[in-house]
């Protein structure tokens, strides 16, 4: 069955400095997509990033990358120059399976970042 | 452009009473809709999915049911809520099931007391 696994309940990161959220994902599928949503604290689902099973390049929207290793099955967040509007969950997502948008998500990572 | 509109944004309800979440899409036609539940602290569980009107698929048996009267709306109900029920409650939308996200509303606090 597909999971995915978020390790870091929470995490420090000082103001313009970088941070890694882990994110590691177990499926059988060999075509699925991964995808990454911030959730401040007033709730709302901010969709981030998306990476495709089948995309040779790591993704990257801006500050965010994605740092895809399809062997290791991890997709790992990437925030440059954190800003203190950076501060909320963060969940990995998968797709499973391919003609369908039905996602599972992780249990999430709380980041928080401080001046 | 695309916007998803769920309504209300808190509710507190007694144990034993019905419920009533509704979600509005606008500025699309045929989306696939979804509800799902936020327990505090936790990662989003997936209740229900339509991909089209009248069609509805649960993922987890419970006492919610799911209904796509229109196109582009779609409502979660209860008869009888249970104390299990608080949660933070989010509908999301999508048109293209390949590889686009799914985009959600700004969800429901429930607090069944």
């Amino acid at each position: 069955a597909q999971k995915i696994t978020q390790t870091q309940p929470g995490m420090f990161v000082q103001e313009k400095e970088a941070v890694t959220l882990d994110c590691t994902y177990d499926t059988s599928d060999q075509s699925y997509g991964l995808f990454w949503y911030k959730q401040p604290s007033s709730g709302e689902m901010i969709f981030l990033i998306y990476q495709g099973s089948y995309d040779e390049q790591n993704a990257t929207e801006g500050r965010y990358s994605l740092n895809f290793q399809k062997a290791r099955k991890s997709a790992n967040l990437v925030i440059s120059a954190s800003q203190l509007g950076d501060s909320a969950m963060y969940f990995c997502a998968m797709r499973e399976g391919y003609n369908t948008d039905k996602l599972i998500f992780g249990t999430g990572t709380r980041l928080q970042v401080f001046p | 452009s695309q916007t998803i509109h769920q309504w209300p944004a808190t509710l507190v309800q007694p144990v034993g009473s019905p419920l009533s979440l509704e979600c509005t899409v606008e500025g699309t036609s045929n989306p696939n809709l979804y509800w799902y539940r936020q327990a505090a602290g936790r990662g989003l569980q997936l209740l229900f999915y339509s991909v089209g009107i009248g069609q509805i698929s649960s993922e987890v048996p419970q006492n919610l049911s799911a209904s796509r009267p229109q196109d582009r709306q779609f409502i979660l109900s209860s008869k009888k809520l249970l104390l299990s029920d608080s949660g933070f409650y989010l509908c999301a939308w999508s048109y293209d099931p390949s590889n686009s996200p799914l985009h959600f509303g700004n969800g429901t606090r429930l607090t069944v007391t």
